[in-house]
């Protein structure tokens, strides 16, 4: 079966200190990986994507995600965090092949501590 | 650019009661979903739109909601009757081409509340 897993649902952190958010995902076929961020009462915006090439993908605000396929990971970074990244961040995937519907994790809460 | 634009922002509604919402994507993009989003879980789709046609509604429970997309831009999507599990910020998006590839832009959603 083909699932996206972020395997923390909060994660708190100082500010100034670097972040790594996790997800997996289980998939026989091709995928292409998004990280999308929410802030409070606001619709999803997109961080990054992976679409194919290098496996290092930079973002905005900071963000970076490497796509380990042996893995099935495709783990958020931030070397030095700030209290304006306090968000909820959600990992999605599309399987490819026939119809590709994103699929998306139930999201990682980050709280920056000042 | 404009946004996604949304509407309303918040309703709280009784159970049985009809609710609609409505959603007016990005000029341009050919596809627009809609998106359910329970509190603590990410989103699931409901109902995909290419232009005025149906791609995918396999999620959307259809004995209560429906959806349409008049003329391939402005869509509404409805509960009648509404359930207490229907709680939940509803989300459109639109792309420019299919979502596989193409960045999905969100608008800020409809938060519903049924009691």
């Amino acid at each position: 079966a083909q699932s996206v897993t972020q395997l923390d649902s909060q994660v708190p952190v100082f500010e100034e200190a670097p972040v790594e958010l996790r997800c997996n995902y289980s998939s026989s076929v091709s995928v292409y990986l998004f990280w999308y961020v929410q802030y409070p009462n606001q619709g999803l915006q997109l961080l990054l994507k992976y679409l194919s090439g290098s496996t290092l993908v930079k973002g905005i605000n900071g963000f970076e995600a490497e796509f380990n396929k042996s893995q099935t990971s495709f783990h958020l970074r931030k070397p030095s965090v700030h209290i304006s990244d306090t968000a909820e961040y959600f990992c999605a995937v599309t399987f490819s092949g026939g119809y590709q519907k994103v699929t998306f994790g139930i999201g990682t809460k980050l709280q920056v501590i000042p | 650019e404009a946004g996604v634009a949304q509407s309303p922002r918040y309703k709280i509604i009784e159970k049985r009661q009809s609710v609609a919402f409505w959603c007016n994507p990005i000029s341009g993009h050919a596809t627009l979903y809609w998106y359910q989003q329970i509190l603590g879980q990410g989103p699931k789709l409901l109902i995909q739109f290419q232009n005025n046609g149906v791609v995918d509604d396999s999620q959307l429970p259809k004995d209560r909601f429906s959806a349409e997309r008049l003329k391939g831009v402005d869509s509404t999507l409805k509960i009648q009757p509404a359930k207490l599990e229907d709680s939940a910020v509803y989300l459109c998006a639109s792309s420019l081409g299919q979502v596989g590839k193409t960045e999905a832009f969100f608008g800020q959603g409809t938060r519903l509340t049924v009691v």
